[in-house]
Parts: structure tokens; C-alpha cells; sequence
């Protein structure tokens, strides 16, 4: 499967506890977003890299939020001293380089439920 | 501020019955319109891309276009296997950094 891979699929935590999700993009797409979607929302922008950069990041997310790409190929997105509002899917979509290639390609999502 | 607007949320069509979503958009130029189908616990699944005003794709039952303040996404003869959640998403100018998505268009097709 050469689509973008996430996990877990599904994580279950409880409030104030630490998560951590993985993103694995297509290969050789330098292009890295993670979303947050809701139930009935379209997915809402996070944050945003370029390789192994952090470009831009979404004023909605708080400082218990971080990702992080090392070395441009897989990424991580932790959320600290989780809340219920966190509750979500949370995706991962990747791009591939140059001006005639701008969609992005999902993959399946991790469902964070915080009880 | 929205910049992108989907219409309507839900749409119910009996199986053959052909119909159009709409996806109005307010970004400073277009750098690309994007259209993903979404199935209940999934991630969105690429259908199109559109760059300019007059510009047309189909893919089977589905075929999308764009003027420079909305786009059709046109479904004709529809099947039970294409209900699903339609999302459209758009880029602005050179930034390649976001997509800003609608929420989406929630389609059921009964047999």
C-alpha cells in the first residue's frame, strides 16, 4: 500500500493524559498537513510542513499541541494534558513537490476519543 | 470569515436520479479547487482538482466545474455505492501551506 499511512487508527484516553499520532506520507512527498475534523465539520487546517519544516501553524491550536517532521519523511502530532474538546479525527494528508501537483492525499484518520 | 461554502448540507436522490452540489468559494485568486469524497469514518478520498474559470473533469457518474465564484460537482444517474459526504476545498494564490475546506455535502442514495 504506497498511500499515506496513519496511526493509530483509534485512540481512547483519559483526560490529561499524553497522546502521540504518527503520519506516514506517500514516498517522496515533501508536502505535510495535519487536519482536525469534527462530526459534520469539514477538516479544520493545524499545521503545515515543507520537508523537515514547520511553516506555518493554525492560531486555533494551543501550545499543548506539537508536531514535528525529523529528517522530512515521517511525522508526529502530540497533544498534552488532553481535553474532552480534543475529541476528534485527526488527519494527515501529503503533497508532492511542484507547481503542477497541489491536491493532497489523505490517509484514514486517528479517532482521539478523551473521556 | 467562510471561504468556503457548500451547499446543500444534505441531499437525498433516489437511485438514476441525476442532481449537482455546489461549492461557492471567497479567496483572493484561485491557485486550485479541490474536490474529495468522504465515507463515515474515513479519510477523504481525492476526486478532482480545478484550476480556471471553465475548466471541466468527469470520473464516471461525477463530473465538476468551475466559474470564478462557485463550482458544480454534477452527478448523473447516481448508485447507492456513491452516498457519501462531498467536500470541497480550495488554495489560495502561491500558498501552497492550507486548504480551506466546506463542510461538506452529506448525499444518500436509495435504491
Amino acid at each position: 500500500d504506497t498511500g499515506v499511512s496513519q496511526n493509530p487508527r483509534h485512540k481512547i484516553t483519559k483526560r490529561g493524559q499524553n497522546v502521540t499520532f504518527r503520519c506516514d506520507p506517500i514516498s517522496e512527498h515533501n508536502r505535510l498537513y495535519w487536519y482536525r475534523q469534527t462530526l459534520g465539520q469539514g477538516p479544520e487546517f493545524l499545521t503545515y510542513f515543507q520537508n523537515e519544516a514547520q511553516l506555518e501553524k493554525s492560531r486555533l491550536l494551543s501550545d499543548r499541541f506539537s508536531a514535528e517532521r525529523p529528517k522530512g519523511s515521517f511525522s508526529t502530532l502530540e497533544i498534552q494534558r488532553t481535553e474532552q474538546g480534543d475529541s476528534a479525527m485527526y488527519l494527515c494528508a501529503s503533497s508532492p513537490h511542484g507547481q503542477g501537483h497541489a491536491e493532497a492525499f489523505f490517509g484514514q484518520g486517528t479517532r482521539l476519543t478523551v473521556v | 470569515e467562510d471561504q468556503v461554502t457548500q451547499s446543500p448540507e444534505a441531499l437525498r436522490l433516489q437511485e438514476g436520479e441525476s442532481s449537482s452540489l455546489n461549492c461557492s468559494y471567497t479567496v483572493s485568486g484561485l491557485r486550485g479547487l479541490f474536490w474529495y469524497r468522504q465515507d463515515p469514518g474515513k479519510g477523504p478520498e481525492f476526486l478532482f482538482t480545478l484550476y480556471s474559470a471553465g475548466e471541466e473533469k468527469e470520473k464516471e457518474r461525477l463530473k465538476a466545474t468551475l466559474t470564478k465564484k462557485e463550482s458544480f460537482l454534477h452527478i448523473t444517474a447516481p448508485k447507492p455505492e456513491d452516498s457519501a459526504t462531498y467536500l470541497c476545498a480550495v488554495q489560495e494564490g502561491y500558498n501552497f501551506n492550507k486548504f480551506y475546506f466546506g463542510s461538506g455535502t452529506k448525499l444518500n442514495v436509495k435504491p
